[in-house]
C-alpha cells in the first residue's frame, strides 16, 4: 500500500512570497490533516478535512495560510506572503476514520521542509 | 502549563539497555494515548496505541498509561541502534467536537550507542 505522498520535500523562499505544498493521500483514506512542525516541538495541527469539507481550521492562520482539498483527495496548503516564523516541516497525514469515529491511525507523510530567509 | 509535557532529552544510552520514555498531561479528558518513532527527516509512524489507564506490550515496546496521576510511558526494552530516533507522545480525548485532534508533545531524541 502507497503512503502519504508530499511534494516538495524542501523548499527555500525569501519572506512575503508566496509557496504551495502538495499532499496525497493514501487511497481510501478519508480524513486528512495538515500539521505544521517548528524544530524542535511536535506537530500542530492546522486544518482537517472529512472528504473535501473542512471539519477544524481553528489553528489555522488564516490571514496567510489557506487549503483546499478538491474532489477530496488531494490537498494544496498555501502561505501568502510567508513570514519568518513560518519555517518549519509541514505534514501530512491521513487516516480512514469518518465523522463519528472514535479509532483512527493517522500516517503521515515524509513532510516538506519551508526555510523563510 | 502546556497540555502535554515531554522531556526533549537528548537521552544517550548503550544498545541493549531499558529505555524509559514519558509524558504527562493535564487535560483530564484525554482517553486515547499514542506513541509515534519519528526518524531523522521523516514523518511520524505510529508505535504504540492505548485506551485509558493500563498496559499494552507489542515486541520489545510497552506503553503504560497511568490516568489517576495523568502520567504515560513507553519502555523499549534490549534497546538497538535503529531505534535511535524522536519519540513523540500524542493523546486525544475521544468524544465530542473535536475529540478527533491530536495533541502532542515536543518529542524526546534518543540516541542508542553500538
Amino acid at each position: 500500500e502507497a503512503g502519504v505522498a508530499q511534494s516538495p520535500r524542501y523548499k527555500i523562499i525569501e519572506k512575503r512570497q508566496s509557496v504551495a505544498f502538495w499532499c496525497n493521500p493514501i487511497s481510501g483514506h478519508a480524513t486528512l490533516y495538515w500539521y505544521q512542525q517548528i524544530l524542535g516541538q511536535g506537530p500542530k495541527l492546522l486544518i482537517q478535512f472529512q472528504n473535501n469539507g473542512v471539519v477544524d481550521d481553528s489553528q489555522l492562520p488564516k490571514d496567510r495560510f489557506s487549503a483546499e482539498r478538491l474532489k477530496g483527495v488531494d490537498s494544496t496548503l498555501k502561505i501568502q506572503p510567508a513570514k519568518l516564523e513560518d519555517s518549519a516541516v509541514y505534514l501530512c497525514a491521513s487516516s480512514l476514520e469518518v465523522w463519528g469515529g472514535v479509532t483512527d491511525t493517522q500516517y503521515f507523510g515524509p513532510g516538506t521542509r519551508l526555510t523563510v530567509l | 502549563q502546556k497540555e502535554v509535557e515531554q522531556d526533549p532529552g537528548p537521552l544517550s544510552v548503550p544498545e541493549g539497555a531499558i529505555v524509559s520514555l514519558n509524558c504527562t498531561y493535564s487535560n483530564s479528558a484525554f482517553q486515547y494515548f499514542m506513541w509515534y518513532r519519528q526518524y531523522s527527516r521523516k514523518g511520524p509512524e505510529l508505535l504504540m496505541y492505548t485506551y485509558s489507564s493500563g498496559n499494552k506490550e507489542d515486541g520489545r515496546f510497552t506503553a503504560q498509561v497511568d490516568k489517576s496521576s495523568k502520567y504515560i510511558s513507553l519502555f523499549i526494552r534490549d534497546s538497538q541502534p535503529s531505534d535511535s530516533a524522536t519519540y513523540l507522545c500524542a493523546m486525544r480525548s475521544g468524544s465530542g467536537a473535536g475529540s478527533y485532534q491530536l495533541t502532542f508533545g515536543k518529542g524526546t531524541k534518543l540516541s542508542v550507542i553500538p
